[in-house]
């Protein structure tokens, strides 16, 4: 079945350092690749997407691409910053007739100044 | 635009308990979705319901219901509550009437604790 492998936290990073959290992924056929981020005490937001190979979904100064020979969606961001402290969620979606999401098990990261 | 609204945001209940969450999607989006987050588990889908019909179904035992009214507002119910259905519990809506083809927007969750 459909599964995410997600880079293991939690990441730790000063201001203005590049990110970048990995993720990989098994599924039939062309899923829909995501990226979605959960703060503190709410649910969880949309950040980026990419819905088919070689795509680059950006967002906020986060990019990630879709690249199907490595079956991978690593999230970049070149200079985070504190307010970027949240859990980070790479999930992806089989497209096989219904709205399903199968999600990695998330990344913890914090931003220090 | 509104976005999706769950309510309540936290409740407390005790084994054995049953219990009832309401999820409102946005106006006008048709498909509702559940998932269950826990520290142990993470994200799970528990199922999808478009048009008031359950279109999937995660792999939760039948104590795990819902619906879907009219007005695309949804309903899950877990009957018998145990320890570890303690979790939060996120509803997403999603505007596309092709599956697969939009993005979920979440709701902050129901925070549900069993004791």
């Amino acid at each position: 079945g459909d599964s995410v492998t997600q880079m293991e936290g939690p990441v730790t990073l000063s201001e203005e350092a590049f990110l970048t959290i990995n993720c990989t992924y098994t599924a039939t056929g062309y899923p829909s690749l995501f990226w979605y981020v959960q703060y503190p005490g709410e649910g969880l937001q949309l950040l980026l997407k990419a819905t088919k190979a070689d795509d680059k979904g950006s967002n906020k100064g986060f990019e990630a691409t879709y690249r199907k020979e490595t079956t991978s969606f690593h999230l970049e961001k070149g200079s985070v910053q504190v307010s970027d402290s949240a859990v980070y969620f790479c999930a992806l979606r089989s497209n096989f007739g219904n709205e399903k999401l199968t999600f990695g098990t998330g990344t913890r990261l914090t931003i220090i100044p | 635009k509104a976005g999706v609204t769950q309510t309540p945001r936290y409740l407390i209940k005790t084994r054995g308990q049953q219990v009832t969450l309401s999820c409102s999607p946005i106006s006008g989006h048709r498909s509702v979705s559940w998932y269950q987050q826990t520290p142990g588990q993470g994200l799970q889908f528990l199922f999808e319901y478009f048009s008031e019909t359950q279109r999937n179904k995660g792999n939760f035992p039948g104590r795990f219901s819902g619906r879907q009214f009219s007005n695309s507002r949804s309903e899950m119910n877990v009957s018998t509550l145990e320890l570890g259905d303690s979790a939060l519990y996120l509803c997403a809506s999603s505007g596309s009437t092709v599956a697969g083809a939009n993005v979920l927007t979440f709701g902050a969750g129901s925070r549900l604790t069993v004791l």
